[in-house]
Formats: structure tokens, sequence, C-alpha cells
């Protein structure tokens, strides 16, 4: 089964500071998505990438960056200049199929709390 | 643009009961997908609806199931309700396939007791 392991369960960093969060996956299958989500305290989860499995280009969107390596199935994220308002849980996502359902699914890693502090 | 829309927001039902969770997609969006968040196991896909078929499905019970309309809304039902599916439950919309960006509601929360 495909398994995204966040081993950061909680960050707090100074606000500026640059912090990345972690997201390792493991699948047995050659096509995939990963993604990242962001869970503000209001709940709803807000898309902020997804990238494919073919295409291992880093990507920089603003403060937001990603690193991903298929070489150590890791895809993490990087806020530079973090700010307060980036305060929230982040979530790393794998798309791809189940062992034995033959059945696509989107496993969630476990997230990752950050707390930027004024 | 209405985003997707999640009734009821709030919900208490006693063990053994059944419930009814409905989600609105984006308007244009086909594809809608149900999550149950818990603080133990985290974020879990449910099952995923493609044009009123069921396409994906997560490790879940039978007594998790799901429909969608023509109109793409789509509703959760859950039977002989358990103290432990008390949770988050999260719809989200995509034009297409699971695999593409999907937008969130915010939420139904259920407890049970």
């Amino acid at each position: 089964a495909q398994k995204v392991t966040q081993a950061q369960t909680e960050i707090s960093v100074v606000e500026k500071e640059d912090v990345t969060l972690d997201c390792v996956y493991e699948t047995r299958d050659t096509t995939y998505y990963l993604f990242w989500y962001k869970q503000p305290p209001s709940g709803e989860l807000v898309f902020l990438i997804r990238r494919n499995s073919f295409d291992e280009q880093n990507e920089i969107s603003g403060r937001y960056s990603w690193n991903f390596q298929k070489s150590t199935s890791s895809f993490n994220f990087t806020i530079t200049a973090s700010q307060v308002v980036d305060s929230a849980v982040y979530f790393c996502a794998l798309w791809g199929p189940d062992s034995g359902a033959g059945s696509y699914q989107l496993t969630f890693g476990k997230g990752t709390k950050l707390s930027v502090i004024p | 643009k209405a985003g997707v829309t999640q009734t009821p927001r709030y919900l208490i039902k006693t063990r053994g009961q059944q419930v009814t969770l409905s989600c609105s997609p984006i308007s244009g969006h086909r594809s809608v997908s149900w999550y149950q968040q818990t603080p133990g196991q985290g974020l879990q896909f449910l099952f995923e609806y493609f044009s009123e078929t069921q396409r994906n499905k997560g490790n879940f019970p039978g007594r998790f199931s799901g429909r969608q309309f023509s109109n793409s809304r789509s509703e959760m039902n859950v039977s002989t309700l358990e103290l432990g599916d008390s949770a988050l439950y999260l719809c989200a919309s995509s034009v297409q396939e699971t695999n593409t960006e999907a937008f969130f509601g915010q939420g139904t929360r259920l407890t049970v007791v």
C-alpha cells in the first residue's frame, strides 16, 4: 500500500524565518501525483501544488517552493520569510493505485502544524 | 463563483442511528470525493464519484456509502453509527478526476454519542 510520512508533527518559527516541511512517500507505481494542502483553523483544505511523477522540476510560487526528488522519494515544501498567516496544518498527499483493490486513492500524511510567531 | 458547500456543518447523532451528509460541488465540477478526518487516523479517503459512478473507494466498511446525482451533488451515508465515526467529514470537488486540483468544503463535524 502507498504511504506518506510527514515526520515533523509540529514546527514553530519566528516570523521572517525560512522553514522546510518534509514529506517522504512510498509507492510501487511509476505513475502517481503528489500534492500539498494547507488547512487553516477554519478547517477548509486549500490546494497548494500538484506534481506528477514524471516531472521532477522544482517549482517556486512567491514565497513557496517545492523540491521533488524521486531518488529519495521526497517532496519537500519550503516557505521563505514566513508570515503569521502561514500558520496552519500542512498536508502532503499521494494519489496512486491502492495495492489490492484496483482503485486509486489519495493518501495523506499526518500533517505538520506550523506556528509562525510574530 | 460559489465554493463547495457541505450541509449540515454540525451534527450530533446517537450510536446505532444512520446519517446522511450532503455536498454541493462547484458548478461545472463532475468529480466529488469524500474524506474522514480524525485526530487519531488523520485524513482518510472514503470514495470518489464521477458522473454518478463510484470510481474509487478507500478502505472503509460497507456502512459507509455514497451516491452522486445527475447535477453532481453528492450524498454520503453512514449506517449503524459507532462512536469511532465521530469525525470531520470533508468533501472535495474537481473538474475531472481526483488527481487534479481539488477544492474542499468546510466539512461536516459529526459527533456520535
